[in-house]
């Protein structure tokens, strides 16, 4: 098994920029995608693949990647975008899915 | 549009089991796997396994192992989640989620809303 790696928390003044990491050593092998959750909700996909953008995510969330590092970013951050934000992949072995412990974007 | 629509909050003594539904619209459902996911409070979620909707082909997570069971009716285009032996430890939110996984990356793109399992004395 193998674990994925994020920042517990983050905060980031409203219009400007986060970058929210994701750090793995299956992350080599493999593209995590991202999810965003708010209180209550179950978990939205943000952003998968190298940089790919489900249909009304705004495009705002863009992804990156850098040896075993990913990056979900967010430009011009809104209130709204206040959430826990976790990646996902699956673990070294390739046979089980694993979520990171997840990011808490806190909008000021 | 695509959708899950999952059943209600359940509370169970420990020892119990539980069976969680997760009904598919929108889409072809044989075609996808659906994976399950628990979420316990303040945790990040943990996945569970897949049901492949078309065949009925499973597999487990090992955490999970022995003491979960999928199921899916075709006609209903619904799956199940059966997990037996609970304890307080499985208190949590259980998600269906359907996978369109990419040249083998995991992609969960439509989750259902969560059925909130307690278990408690």
């Amino acid at each position: 098994s193998s674990e994925l790696s994020q920042d517990p928390a983050v905060s980031v003044a409203l219009g400007q920029t986060v970058r929210i990491t994701c750090q793995g050593d299956n992350l080599n092998n493999y593209y995590p995608c991202w999810y965003q959750q708010k209180p209550g909700q179950a978990p939205l996909l943000v952003m998968y693949g190298k940089n790919s953008r489900p249909s009304g995510i705004p495009d705002r969330f863009s992804g990156s990647s850098s040896g075993n590092t990913v990056s979900l970013l967010i430009t011009g951050a809104q209130a709204e975008d206040e959430a826990d934000y976790y990646c996902l992949s699956r673990d070294t072995s390739g046979n089980e899915v694993i979520f990171g412990g997840g990011t808490k974007v806190t909008v000021l | 549009q695509v959708q899950h629509v999952q059943s209600g909050a359940e509370v169970k003594k420990p020892g119990a089991s539980v069976n969680v539904s997760c009904k598919a619209s929108g889409y072809t459902f044989s075609s996808y796997n659906i994976n399950w996911v628990r979420q316990a409070p303040g945790q990040r979620p943990q996945w569970m396994g897949w049901i492949n909707a078309g065949t009925g082909n499973v597999k487990y997570s090992q955490k999970f192992q022995g003491r979960v069971t999928f199921a899916r009716d075709t006609s209903a285009t619904t799956t199940y989640m059966e997990l037996r032996g609970l304890t307080s430890e499985d208190t949590a939110i259980y998600y269906c989620a359907r996978d369109k996984s990419l040249r083998g990356n995991p992609l969960f793109d439509s989750w259902g809303q969560g059925t909130l399992v307690t278990v408690s004395s």
